[in-house]
């Protein structure tokens, strides 16, 4: 069975603080892909990362980086120095050979001024 | 278009009526998912289409729902005899994969379903 978990559900931070949102999944495949998704206020999901299971290089975009460790099955997102913009619930997804998205529960974000 | 269109965007009914809410992919994209989002809530997967196989309805939460898509392209998901308990943002995601895998999944806004 696929499974992703989220477990912090609400996190505060204030600005330019460094934040980690954790996700673990579950899966039984071998092959996979692992994303992230920011939902704004707005509520419109938009796409952040894509990391397939035979690539555990760690990514940094800008303020962002993401650590896959498959010997753990998480794959965490860091966001340094953050922002107010960056105030949002964020999904980590799992997406199997030729199965449906599982997306987690979600964190949501919280950048204070 | 050059995103997923939803329409309409707000849906309010009135309980035991039937609402069709309707989901335009990106232009080529094959495989389309319909996902359910309560209030402060995650993604709930209701249905997912890829190309012409037969779609995997496995999350649909009962035989009030149903969805189809035409052509391989626009699909409409029906809610039949609607209960309060359907009030929920339904979001239409499309990606561009043959074979639905491992392609990001581009996100409509959502129609926000209202039941009285």
């Amino acid at each position: 069975a696929q499974k992703v978990t989220q477990a912090q559900t609400e996190i505060s931070v204030v600005e330019k603080e460094d934040v980690t949102l954790d996700c673990v999944y579950e899966t039984r495949d071998t092959t996979y892909y692992l994303f992230w998704y920011k939902q704004p206020p707005s509520g419109e999901l938009v796409f952040l990362i894509r990391r397939n299971s035979f690539d555990e290089q760690n990514e940094i975009s800008g303020r962002y980086s993401w650590n896959f460790q498959k010997s753990t099955s998480s794959f965490n997102f860091t966001i340094t120095a953050s922002q107010v913009v960056d105030s949002a619930v964020y999904f980590c997804a799992l997406n199997n050979y030729g199965q449906n998205f599982v997306f987690g529960p979600g964190t949501r974000l919280s950048v204070l001024p | 278009g050059a995103g997923v269109s939803q329409s309409p965007s707000n849906k309010v009914t009135e309980k035991g009526k039937d609402v069709e809410l309707r989901c335009d992919p990106i232009s080529g994209h094959t495989a389309l998912y319909w996902y359910r989002q309560s209030l402060g809530q995650g993604l709930e997967f209701l249905i997912y289409f890829q190309g012409n196989s037969a779609p995997d309805k496995s999350g649909l939460p009962s035989d009030r729902f149903s969805a189809e898509r035409t052509g391989g392209s626009v699909s409409t998901l029906t809610i039949q005899r609607t209960q309060q308990e359907d009030s929920a943002v339904y979001l239409c995601a499309s990606s561009p994969a043959m074979g639905g895998f491992g392609e990001k999944l581009f996100f409509g806004s959502g129609t926000q379903l209202s039941v009285l």
